[in-house]
C-alpha cells in the first residue's frame, strides 16, 4: 500500500518558469514531510522539509506547501534552471508516533528545457 | 557530500555468489537505513538499524541480511545472488528514527 504518492512520473518546464511537483499522502498520522532530489547514479540529496505545524517553508528558490486537510504537499521551484533537471522524491514520516522510517513516493522526473 | 560513505562504489559478480556492502553513517547519526533502487524505479526500503539493533524491516528478501556494528557502521549481506538483484543499493543515516535521512552515493551491483 503506497502511503505517499507522486502521480506525475514526469514534468517538463521551460527555463525561468515555475516548476510545481505534487505529492499526496494517505496516512493522517504523517507530521513531517521532505523533498529529495536525485541525479542518475547518485544518492538522493535532501532539499527541504516541512513540519505539519506549518503550511509553508521556503529556502531560496524552493518552497514547499502543505495542505493537511487535502493531504497534499507540493514543491515549487522558481525560477527553474537546467541544473534542476533530476528526479524528485517526496517523503513523509509520523514523528509524533515514534515512527521508524520515511515513506517515499515513486518520484517525478523534472526536465528543465533551456 | 552528505557525510555518508559507502563501499564499494561498483561491484560485479556472478549469480549464486555472496557480497557485502558497507556503509559508514554521518558522524553522530545512530540510525542507518538500506534501500534498493532497480532500473530507475523508486526507492525500496529494505531495513533499518538504530544504535546496533534492528528497528524496522521493509521489502528485504530472506537471502539478504544486515547488521550494525558498535562503531555504528553497517553492512548489507546479499547471498545466492540472482540477476534480478542487480540494482543500486543506498545507505542513509539520521540522528534519530523518522528524521531527515542523508544518503550515501550508493553501490552499483551488477550480477552476471
Amino acid at each position: 500500500d503506497q502511503q505517499v504518492k507522486q502521480n506525475s512520473p514526469s514534468l517538463s518546464v521551460q527555463e525561468g518558469r515555475i516548476s510545481i511537483l505534487n505529492c499526496d499522502y494517505t496516512n493522517s498520522m504523517f507530521d513531517y514531510f521532505l523533498w529529495y532530489k536525485k541525479y542518475p547514479a547518485e544518492g538522493p540529496t535532501f532539499l527541504i522539509s516541512i513540519s505539519s505545524i506549518k503550511d509553508k517553508n521556503e529556502d531560496g528558490r524552493f518552497t514547499v506547501f502543505l495542505n493537511k486537510s487535502a493531504k497534499h504537499l507540493s514543491l515549487h521551484i522558481v525560477p527553474s534552471q537546467p541544473g534542476d533537471s533530476a528526479v524528485y522524491f517526496c517523503a513523509a514520516s509520523a514523528l509524533g508516533t515514534g515512527a521508524n522510517n520515511l515513506f517515499f513516493g515513486t518520484g517525478t522526473r523534472l526536465t528543465v528545457i533551456p | 557530500d552528505s557525510g555518508v560513505t559507502q563501499t564499494p562504489k561498483h561491484l560485479i559478480t556472478a549469480t549464486g555468489q555472496r557480497v557485502t556492502l558497507r556503509c559508514s553513517p554521518r558522524s553522530g547519526d545512530l540510525s542507518v537505513y538500506w534501500y534498493q533502487q532497480s532500473l530507475d524505479q523508486g526507492l525500496q526500503f529494505l531495513i533499518q538499524y538504530y544504535n546496533g539493533e534492528e528497528r524496522a524491516k521493509g521489502n528485504i528478501l530472506e537471502r539478504f541480511s544486515a547488521q550494525q556494528f558498535p562503531d555504528l557502521h553497517s553492512e548489507l549481506n546479499l547471498s545466492s545472488l540472482e540477476l534480478g538483484d542487480s540494482a543500486l543499493y543506498f545507505c542513509a543515516s539520521s540522528v534519530n528514527p523518522g528524521e531527515t535521512q542523508y544518503f550515501g552515493p550508493g553501490t552499483r551491483l551488477l550480477v552476471l
